[in-house]
């Protein structure tokens, strides 16, 4: 059963307008979140996360968004630029272990 | 050479052949990490070592086998593989638990035949 879930699979913005990746989770015990990205031909590289004790973290032009209780978070890049397009992962862990729980990603396109 | 690095990056095999795909790390991280990605499934963890000891292993069938003889090199041994079994295998490492994230590999493209 997936427990961590982003249920757009593709997103296309205009470059300079903002981007919003949306992710899901059905299991309360989560405590750590994190967004990664990947290119094509590439392996997944760390964003940005978020612990379960904060509701906001922000790095330069990416901001993660954490509800807790509609168990929703979401990331925001502003201004969005054409070498954002990629594909997103929202990912998960329970007690900041070892084991990640990952949702099947978001292609963004980021259009000039 | 640093970050994560993955040999090779393409594979095909037989359903009867022996293969390797190997990692390694060279960022001092004292956990590594197999994951596999099929088509349209999210990223699936496999095996975890900490400190040279498998830590998670996620009812991975016994085709596949681990080895971790120190805490810079992994490797997947693979054997009598299933066509299904074709997939992206990615290496990570992390320092301890993923509190800064894992670095990925770039990965092994596997396709049995």
């Amino acid at each position: 059963d997936q427990q961590v879930k982003q249920n757009s699979p593709s997103l296309s913005v205009q470059e300079g307008r903002i981007s919003i990746l949306n992710c899901d989770y059905t299991n309360s015990m989560f405590d750590y979140f994190l967004w990664y990205k990947k290119y094509p031909a590439e392996g997944p590289t760390f964003l940005i996360s978020i612990s379960s004790i904060k509701d906001k973290n922000e790095d330069g032009r990416f901001t993660v968004f954490l509800n807790k209780s509609a168990k929703h978070l979401s990331l925001h890049i502003v201004p969005s630029q054409p070498g954002d397009s990629a594909v997103y992962f929202c990912a998960a862990s329970v007690n900041s272990g070892y084991a990640l729980n990952f949702g099947k990603g978001t292609s963004l396109l980021v259009t000039p | 050479e640093t970050g994560v690095t993955q040999t090779p990056r393409h594979l095909v095999m037989g359903m009867t052949n022996k293969k390797s795909l190997k990692c390694e790390q060279h960022l001092g991280h004292n956990a590594m990490y197999w994951y596999k990605q099929s088509a349209k499934k999210p990223l699936e963890l496999m095996f975890v070592y900490s400190l040279e000891e498998r830590v998670e292993n996620n009812s991975v069938p016994s085709r596949f086998s681990p080895e971790c003889p120190n805490s810079s090199h992994l490797f997947l041994h693979l054997h009598t593989l299933q066509p299904e079994d074709s997939a992206l295998y990615l290496c990570a490492s992390s320092q301890d638990r993923i509190n800064y994230g894992y670095t990925f590999g770039s990965g092994t493209r596997l396709t049995v035949v």
